[in-house]
């Protein structure tokens, strides 16, 4: 079956620019995770959704990051008035359940270029 | 708070030869530990995970880590590596009962004819 999905895969935008990225998480999979990946780092987790709502957010670093997810499947990770410092990849990955033991499925990212 | 910490952003062993790549995690809680890798052009993909079960936790692509509390220690292990394993690898910890993966920032291994 199809894995987890995020387009575009690559992303150019200008400072002060809103972008949208997406994530089509594996069918029936309830959890929906989002993480950023800044060069030469490990993933850093930004939010985590059970069905359609945000059981935790707390690695938002701002209110210029939302992200939704508003039928419990497709979630898109929006960003306003992009910096310089948003420049990373962005992964997604989904699970069946969302328990902590719950296997994660990763998607192959959308490399953020914000110039 | 949760941390994780990967010894060596680069490790080199020739093919054949045993790999070693380190972690060491700090939780308050007891925690779940995984090892994720990272093949270029690919996305994150799991390994292995220790759960509280057996301490030696086998993994895929003959992989295994065992879990030492008494040294906060998760390290991966491969008897004999081969040239497929070159990647990224990367160590993750959950705290029991949470949703947040904390990363370490990886070790690359690279693997020498």
């Amino acid at each position: 079956g199809a894995g987890v999905s995020q387009t575009p895969s690559n992303k150019v935008t200008e400072k002060g620019k809103y972008v949208e990225l997406r994530c089509d998480p594996i069918s029936g999979h309830t959890a929906l995770y989002w993480y950023r990946q800044s060069l030469g780092q490990g993933p850093e987790f930004l939010i985590y959704f059970q069905g359609t709502g945000a059981a935790d957010d707390s690695g938002l670093p701002n209110d210029r990051f939302f992200a939704v997810r508003p039928e419990g499947s497709v979630s898109t990770l929006k960003i306003q008035r992009t910096e310089r410092g948003d420049s990373a990849v962005y992964l997604c990955a989904s699970s069946l359940q969302g328990g902590s033991t719950d296997t994660q499925y990763f998607g192959p990212g959308t490399r953020l270029t914000v110039l | 708070a949760q941390s994780v910490t990967q010894l060596g952003s680069h490790v080199s062993v020739s093919e054949g030869a045993l790999v070693l790549l380190r972690c060491n995690y700090s939780s308050s809680v007891p925690p779940y530990l995984f090892w994720y890798v990272q093949y270029p052009n690919q996305g994150l993909q799991l390994l292995l995970k220790y759960t509280s079960a057996a301490t030696l936790v086998k993994g895929i692509n003959g992989f295994e880590a065992e879990f030492k509390k008494s040294e906060t220690s998760f390290h991966l292990t491969k008897p004999s590596a081969h040239m497929s394993d070159a990647a990224e690898y990367f160590c993750a910890v959950i705290e029991g009962g949470g949703f947040k993966t904390i990363f370490g920032a990886g070790t690359r291994l690279f693997v020498k004819a």
